[in-house]
């Protein structure tokens, strides 16, 4: 089993409406988790990082954890053609971050 | 801002050259990572440090290895470049692991091996 799984995309959304983006995690000790947002050809850059139950709010994105569920997801509210990447979960465990495979979101104008 | 610094951006080696990607960080930070990312296969840890002359292997470390004689700077090596380490290979720093930190990357360097 995977350590980090995310659901599978690609998602395509249309301009204006909300992404949802999930992420699963086995290790149970987990205490800190992040979004990462990676466009074409870049390298991944922190968009939110969250440490504690329920919900995390930074501008258009709402961060959400479950830790007893082990499941963190994502909300891009009012989603825009900027937002067009691939968004990868990370999860830190034993010294290092753990990567999900990402999941690629095409917004439509 | 941590900035992590990548020596290239592209790169293009010959099979059985050794190569050397270099990464440079400016804030001070104790771990320093080395991943490849291919599509379909995200990113895979090939090595990490949590301290100068300190190395932990990855995921992935064959055909690899590192080298942290200063803070500030996390090398890694191909020993002898295959065509299967064609690959973007990117670079982070952080200031603590298990932390609320997270990673910051550098831009990346995209080797080629031909």
């Amino acid at each position: 089993q995977k350590e980090v799984e995310q659901n599978s995309g690609p998602l395509s959304v249309p301009e204006g409406a909300i992404a949802s983006l999930n992420c699963t995690y086995s290790d149970r000790v987990s205490q800190s988790f992040f979004w990462y947002r990676q466009y074409s050809g870049k390298s991944p850059e922190l968009i939110m990082s969250i440490y504690s139950n329920g919900d995390k709010e930074d501008g258009r994105f709402t961060a959400q954890l479950n830790k007893a569920s082990q499941y963190v997801s994502l909300l891009i509210r009012d989603s825009q053609p900027s937002d067009s990447a691939t968004y990868l979960c990370a999860v830190v465990g034993d010294y290092k971050l753990s990567f999900g495979a990402g999941t690629t979101v095409t917004v439509r104008a | 801002d941590v900035k992590v610094t990548q020596s290239s951006r592209y790169l293009v080696k010959r099979t059985g050259e050794k190569v050397f990607l270099e990464c440079v960080q400016d804030m001070d930070h104790e771990n320093m990572f080395w991943y490849r990312q291919d599509p379909g296969l995200g990113l895979r840890l090939i090595y990490f440090s949590y301290d100068v002359k300190m190395k932990e292997k990855g995921d992935i470390p064959e055909g690899y290895s590192v080298s942290r004689e200063k803070k500030e700077r996390f090398s890694l090596i191909l020993e002898s470049a295959s065509t299967n380490q064609t690959s973007m290979y990117l670079c982070a720093s952080s200031l603590s692991i298990p932390s609320g930190y997270g990673y910051t990357f550098g831009s990346g360097t995209r080797l080629t091996v031909v």
